[in-house]
């Protein structure tokens, strides 16, 4: 079945490092991949996506790019920010004629320090 | 914008009682909403879809009797946790499409529910 596999947290980084989390994927069909943020209290806001192969998709300084021959979505940034502490949620979704639904990675708590 | 409410943002009842959330998309026509239970420090579970005017579709391992989805109109869905019990106690989100054709899914902030 389709599945989201995640570097397992918690990420401990000192503010300005470098961050790299891990995400590979299983998935029948063509998935498109999101990269989800949540906040301590909060629901999830979508933070970066790529709906096929090669696409980088990019936001707030993250970065991520669809790897469809090493099935991977790792998620970057160059320079971590205190305010960048939250836990981070590799997603795929397939579309389908009768089924949708996103499937989710465990999440990685990444906690940045001054 | 893609604004998702849920109402309330926590809830605290007693057990054997029902509780409802509701969530609303705002400003958009929401075809499709979803409903997602998740336990501290875990990823998002899928509880169930719901479409717009017909019956939600259930992940498996999920009770319907126990957790009644009610999909009303392109912008409100309602989730029910009938005869709440401490187990049923978690964060639920709900997410909601703006239509067919489309993977984005936009989600609402979350309830905490606490079943005493």
């Amino acid at each position: 079945g389709d599945s989201v596999t995640q570097m397992e947290g918690p990420v401990t980084l000192s503010e300005e490092a470098f961050l790299t989390i891990n995400c590979t994927y299983t998935a029948t069909g063509y998935p498109s991949l999101f990269w989800y943020v949540q906040y301590p209290g909060e629901g999830l806001q979508l933070l970066l996506k790529a709906t096929k192969a090669d696409d980088k998709g990019s936001n707030k300084g993250f970065e991520a790019t669809y790897r469809k021959e090493t099935t991977s979505f790792h998620l970057e940034k160059g320079s971590v920010q205190v305010s960048d502490s939250a836990v981070y949620f590799c997603a795929l979704s397939v579309l389908k004629t009768s089924y949708d639904k996103v499937i989710f990675g465990p999440g990685t708590s990444l906690s940045v320090i001054p | 914008g893609a604004v998702v409410s849920q109402h309330p943002s926590w809830v605290i009842c007693k057990s054997g009682t029902s509780v409802k959330i509701e969530c609303r998309s705002l400003d958009f026509q929401a075809t499709t909403m979803f409903w997602y239970r998740q336990f501290p420090k875990q990823s998002l579970m899928l509880m169930a879809t719901s479409n717009e005017g017909s019956k939600a579709t259930y992940e498996q391992g999920v009770e319907k009797d126990k957790f009644l989805i009610n999909h009303a109109s392109l912008t409100l869905s309602t989730l029910t946790v009938t005869s709440a019990h401490p187990e049923d106690s978690s964060f639920y989100i709900c997410s909601a499409r703006k239509r067919e054709g489309t993977y984005e899914q936009y989600f609402g902030p979350g309830t905490r529910l606490t079943v005493t």
